[in-house]
């Protein structure tokens, strides 16, 4: 079945660093991706999105690009915040689409001063 | 526009009891999702509505697990005789089709 694998976390940077978060997918057809970010004690609010192969999602700061022939859709971040700490999840939505989301176990990130 | 509501946020009960969680869609949105989040792992797919209809429900354990989104007011889901493995973090989600979907703050359910 569909599925998707991130990387393990915690991971801890430093003010300014640069971020990668993996994320590798599996699945038939051609699904949407998505990253979601989760700040503590609240719900997932939608970080950025991509709907086709090459396609980049951006928002604040964020990029991923949804790449077919490596299945992949990576979170970067070219400097990070102490504000971004929170846990991403990368998710997808297959092409069979009820719009139901599947999701990796997600990344936790910790960024100190 | 307010955003997707869900009530209440922290719910305990004990082993036997029943659990009633509540979600409001954000306005104009008639499709509804229920997702599970057990402690340290992502969120599990459970229940997919629109108004009057289930959907999917491909997530939902087979007993004691029902939802319901009816014509007026709230999605409903509602565990019966919880045990402590019902222990979890409840999110609803809404969109106004099969497109984005919008979270709501969750249901922290604990049973002792």
């Amino acid at each position: 079945g569909d599925s998707v694998t991130q990387m393990e976390g915690p991971v801890t940077l430093s003010e300014e660093a640069f971020l990668t978060i993996n994320c590798t997918y599996t699945a038939t057809g051609y699904p949407s991706l998505f990253w979601y970010v989760q700040y503590p004690g609240e719900g997932l609010q939608l970080l950025l999105k991509a709907t086709k192969a090459d396609d980049k999602g951006s928002n604040k700061g964020f990029e991923a690009t949804y790449r077919k022939e490596t299945t992949s859709f990576h979170l970067e971040k070219g400097s990070v915040q102490v504000s971004d700490s929170a846990v991403y999840f990368c998710a997808l939505s297959p092409s069979s689409n009820t719009g139901k989301l599947i999701f990796g176990q997600g990344t936790t990130l910790q960024v100190k001063p | 526009n307010a955003g997707v509501m869900q009530n209440p946020r922290h719910l305990v009960r004990r082993r036997g009891q029943e659990a009633r969680l509540r979600c409001s869609p954000m306005k104009g949105h008639s499709h509804v999702y229920w997702y599970r989040q057990l402690p340290e792992e992502g969120l599990k797919f459970m229940v997919y509505l629109q108004k009057e209809n289930i959907i999917d429900e491909s997530g939902m354990p087979k007993e004691r697990f029902s939802a319901e989104f009816p014509k007026e007011g709230p999605s409903i889901l509602r565990i019966q005789q919880v045990v402590r493995g019902d222990s979890a973090a409840y999110f609803c989600a809404s969109s106004p089709s099969v497109e984005t979907q919008y979270f709501g703050p969750g249901t922290r359910l604990l049973v002792l």
